[in-house]
């Protein structure tokens, strides 16, 4: 299958350790932020996602945390696991309107 | 569906040749998004659909690029003369109101020769 992102930035993290993915976003008006995983070949798949009335969310093993002060949003993934390996996007919708818009995305690496 | 489905998976076409693109949403998401992403980049919008409304075609690169939804379900996107720079994987999402919950397909790779 093709590959996706090439030259994306790379987080390589020990099988079992917590990983945390950050990304900047650019609209101090969004009000809406979604996680997704991307692996070869495949479409995004939703991780998790945050409203901007809230500061913290947690699902199974991923927590996202999103700071509106500085424009910051951050995937933690608790015990990283082999098929956590993937290339990751942030993405973020306005409020004026229902696009997304993507962060560039990355690369985790998970070594067993 | 259980997914948002697209087809083909991959199309190679000749610089000049026009393609379509399908996309199959999920039964009953009024919203139905477009995406384009080039290699190693995140998807960029193209155009979005409430129902068989066309509501945002800001995205479109050019007039080669041409999207419908006649019956507010399926979408197809076309592409008149291609050229190499629309060589990427173009992308489907849908949405059960087009606020929140986006689910997208598996994409369709267009190579352009």
């Amino acid at each position: 299958g093709e590959s996706v992102g090439l030259h994306l930035p790379t987080l390589s993290v020990q099988e079992g350790d917590n990983s945390i993915i950050n990304c900047a976003y650019s609209n101090s008006a969004s009000d809406y932020f979604i996680w997704y995983k991307q692996e070869s070949g495949k479409g995004p798949q939703f991780i998790i996602d945050i409203r901007s009335n809230m500061d913290k969310r947690q699902g199974q093993r991923v927590t996202v945390l999103l700071n509106k002060t500085v424009k910051h949003l951050s995937l933690q993934i608790a015990a990283t696991q082999p098929g956590d390996s993937a290339v990751y996007f942030c993405a973020e919708k306005g409020n004026a309107g229902n696009m997304l818009t993507f962060g560039g995305g990355t690369r985790l690496m998970v070594k067993p | 569906g259980a997914g948002v489905s697209q087809s083909p998976r991959y199309k190679v076409a000749k610089r000049g040749q026009d393609v379509a693109l399908r996309c199959d949403p999920i039964s009953g998401h009024v919203s139905l998004f477009w995406y384009q992403q080039a290699l190693g980049q995140g998807p960029e919008f193209l155009t979005y659909f409430q129902n068989e409304a066309q509501l945002d075609k800001s995205g479109l690169p050019s007039d080669r690029f041409f999207a419908e939804r006649p019956e507010g379900s399926v979408s197809t996107l076309k592409i008149q003369r291609t050229q190499q720079e629309d060589s990427a994987v173009y992308l489907c999402a849908s949405s059960r109101d087009g606020n929140y919950g986006y689910t997208f397909g598996s994409g369709t790779r267009l190579t352009v020769v």
